[in-house]
């Protein structure tokens, strides 16, 4: 079954530090791989993508990810956390069998939780 | 603004009765989704839809109901026999075809409590 796993429920982090948001992804063929973000009663927005190409994504906010195809992996990095970053993010894999569609398998989230 | 917009933002049912949430968008996609999202279990898919008066079963449709009457409209329903209803819903939409990016762009979400 096509799957994505982010084994942490929270991770802190103090501002200024860098940050690792973890994810891995079972699924068949080649991944198309998503990080969002949600902030309290909000919806979800996107962050960054992989598609193919450069294993080393950028998206928006100075978040970046690392494709690994061999571990299975697409953890989510920034250099610098701050405050306002703190959030839930889901990372998400395209079903391979959506038939055309987008549908998305998402992670259960992982909050962070950056201090002062 | 393009963008896709969810209605009501909060809402309160007793239990027996059917709620019907709103999701419009006016970003000219083809495909639109619902999705529930419970604390901890991450979102789960509950219909999906391509064009007009045409719709699929999700992961979880069973007390759900959907239609598609119009390209920008995708409404849900929550009918009584959801035996648990109370969730963070969500609605999201794609381009389809030539220009596909592969993401979903989301709603700000409904959130329904069942009294």
């Amino acid at each position: 079954a096509q799957s994505v796993a982010q084994p942490e429920d929270q991770v802190n982090v103090a501002e200024g530090n860098p940050l690792t948001v973890k994810c891995t992804y079972s699924v068949s063929g080649n991944p198309y791989l998503f990080w969002y973000v949600q902030y309290p009663n909000r919806g979800l927005q996107f962050l960054l993508k992989y598609i193919t190409g450069d294993n080393l994504v950028k998206g928006s906010y100075g978040f970046e990810a690392e494709f690994n195809k061999s571990q299975t992996s697409f953890h989510l990095k920034k250099p610098s956390a701050l405050v306002s970053d703190s959030a839930l993010y889901f990372c998400a894999v395209r079903d391979p069998f959506s038939g055309g569609y987008n549908k998305l398998i998402f992670g259960a989230g992982t909050r962070l939780a950056v201090h002062p | 603004d393009g963008g896709i917009t969810q209605s009501p933002k909060y809402l309160f049912r007793k239990e027996g009765q059917n709620v019907t949430l709103s999701c419009e968008q006016n970003l000219n996609h083809d495909a639109m989704y619902w999705y529930r999202q419970d604390p901890g279990q991450g979102l789960r898919l509950i219909y999906y839809s391509q064009i007009v008066n045409d719709f699929q079963k999700g992961d979880i449709a069973e007390g759900y109901s959907v239609s598609r009457e119009k390209k920008e409209s995708f409404p849900l329903t929550v009918t009584s026999a959801q035996k648990n209803p109370t969730a963070f819903y969500l609605c999201a939409s794609s381009i389809e075809g030539q220009g596909n990016t592969g993401e979903l762009f989301f709603g700000e979400g409904s959130r329904l409590t069942v009294l």
